[in-house]
């Protein structure tokens, strides 16, 4: 059964990058039709997709944050990452890793980790 | 760009069954969507995807007390025999080329 796990520094510094980590396991995120994304959640607040990545490599970003985000994959570890530069105390969230099957709907997720800008 | 509308909030009674509602912005009545559970202090869960004409897939493991429906640009998620736990965030979730959005989410609250 494929699980996410979201992992990185709960504490980030305003104007730094956040780097998050999603390890994945019960399959291959190289797989075909496979889609990898990253969605937060601030405070009591609503779900925000960030981006994805496909199978392929190619990337979509929130057009929002598309200027500070980077979402890349490391086939060799089974992993996909997120980079958001130059943080503010908005960027404060809980941050998920999750599948969007065939790029569609998030179908399995992480279970969150919460990142604080302080 | 595609817009999702959710109502804030809804309420009904244990054992009860409740009907929530998404909208899709003018346009884009003929999206599927899915719709997420999320639980006090917990992550989401993938509930279901459902179709324009109403055909819809529950995730694994979800009871069929969870079903789907739609209308126009109306999507529905319909939770019968509410209990305890039904009490939670419902979050509409819908897709395009490189996009995805989200509605803004309904608070559900079992009486």
């Amino acid at each position: 059964q494929l699980q996410l796990q979201e992992s990185g520094p709960g504490l980030v510094k305003p104007s730094e990058t956040l780097s998050l980590t999603c390890s994945v396991s019960g399959g291959s995120i190289s797989s075909s039709d496979y889609y990898w994304g990253w969605v937060r959640q601030p405070p009591g607040k609503g779900l925000d997709w960030i981006g994805s990545i496909s199978y392929s490599g190619n990337t979509y970003y929130n057009p929002s944050l598309k200027s500070r985000v980077t979402i890349s994959a490391d086939t060799s570890k089974n992993q996909f990452s997120l980079k958001l530069s130059s943080v503010t105390a908005a960027d404060t969230a809980t941050y998920y890793c999750a599948r969007p099957i065939r790029g569609q709907a998030f179908d399995i997720w992480g279970q969150g980790t919460m990142v604080t800008v302080s | 760009q595609v817009i999702l509308t959710q109502s804030p909030s809804a309420s009904a009674s244990l054992g009860a069954s409740v009907k929530l509602t998404c909208t899709l912005s003018s346009g884009h009545s003929n999206y599927a969507i899915a719709w997420h559970q999320q639980q006090p202090e917990k992550g989401p869960r993938y509930l279901m995807m459902l179709n324009s004409d109403g055909s819809h897939s529950r995730g694994d493991g979800i009871p069929d007390r969870f079903s789907g429906s739609s209308s126009g640009a109306e999507r529905y998620l319909t939770i019968s025999s509410l209990q305890s736990e039904d009490e939670a965030d419902y979050y509409c979730q819908t897709w395009g080329t490189g996009i995805q959005v989200f509605g803004g989410g309904t608070k559900l609250t079992v009486l």
